[in-house]
């Protein structure tokens, strides 16, 4: 069964503080991962994405990292701001992406909130 | 060029009622998701169409719901003989193959 676990569910940190979050995952086969931010009542948001021949991949304060290997992932925010508060979603693509018929696996997230 | 729109996106029904929830993709886009998240939980994949076309249902119930997306016109995700745990967000996304952009989805409530 594919799958997508997230830690930490939420954390809280102060304003200008970096932070990891991390995705592990059991999806095959494989096809992309992404990261996506959603913000409380909206739709979420694509902020990287990446395949199975990338390891990193930045998006402004936003750097993630992928071990297909061991089927890791990380997103990293780089002096957070206020507006950083929201749940950000790990999500792992299997199938022939090329023809649209991607099935996503969605994480729950992690709750982000960040105080002044 | 307008981002995926939803209507309503809020909508509040009674047990026993019908829910309709509508969908128009981004311009150009010809492939409609939905999935459907539930509080605390992940988005859970329902349905993918093309034009007038289902091409997987692998994740929608096989009672009480359906969905179409006409040659005109926008999505539709029906719910029939809605019950309290159809309480959920549903949020569509279209893309032109694939990255799929989402919707601001449709928080339905069942009294």
């Amino acid at each position: 069964k594919n799958q997508v676990e997230q830690s930490p569910q939420s954390l809280i940190i102060l304003e200008g503080k970096n932070c990891t979050l991390q995705c592990n995952y059991t999806v095959s086969p494989f096809s992309n991962l992404r990261w996506y931010k959603q913000d409380t009542g909206r739709g979420p948001v694509s902020l990287t994405i990446m395949t199975f021949s990338e390891n990193t991949k930045s998006n402004g304060r936003y750097t993630a990292t992928l071990d297909a290997d061991t089927k890791q992932s990380s997103l990293h925010i780089t002096a957070s701001q206020l507006s950083d508060s929201a749940s950000y979603i790990c999500v792992v693509s299997a199938g022939e992406a090329n023809f649209g018929n991607e099935k996503l696996t969605f994480g729950t997230g992690t709750r982000l909130t960040i105080i002044p | 060029n307008a981002g995926v729109m939803q209507n309503p996106r809020h909508l509040v029904r009674r047990r026993g009622q019908e829910a309709r929830l509508r969908c128009s993709p981004m311009k150009g886009h010809s492939h409609v998701y939905w999935y459907r998240q539930l509080p605390e939980e992940g988005l859970k994949f329902m349905v993918y169409l093309q034009k007038e076309n289902i091409i997987d249902e692998s994740g929608m119930p096989k009672e009480r719901f359906s969905a179409e997306f006409p040659k005109e016109g926008p999505s539709i995700l029906r719910i029939q003989q809605v019950v309290r745990g159809d309480s959920a967000a549903y949020f569509c996304a279209s893309s032109l193959a694939t990255n799929p952009y989402f919707g601001p989805g449709t928080r339905l409530t069942v009294l």
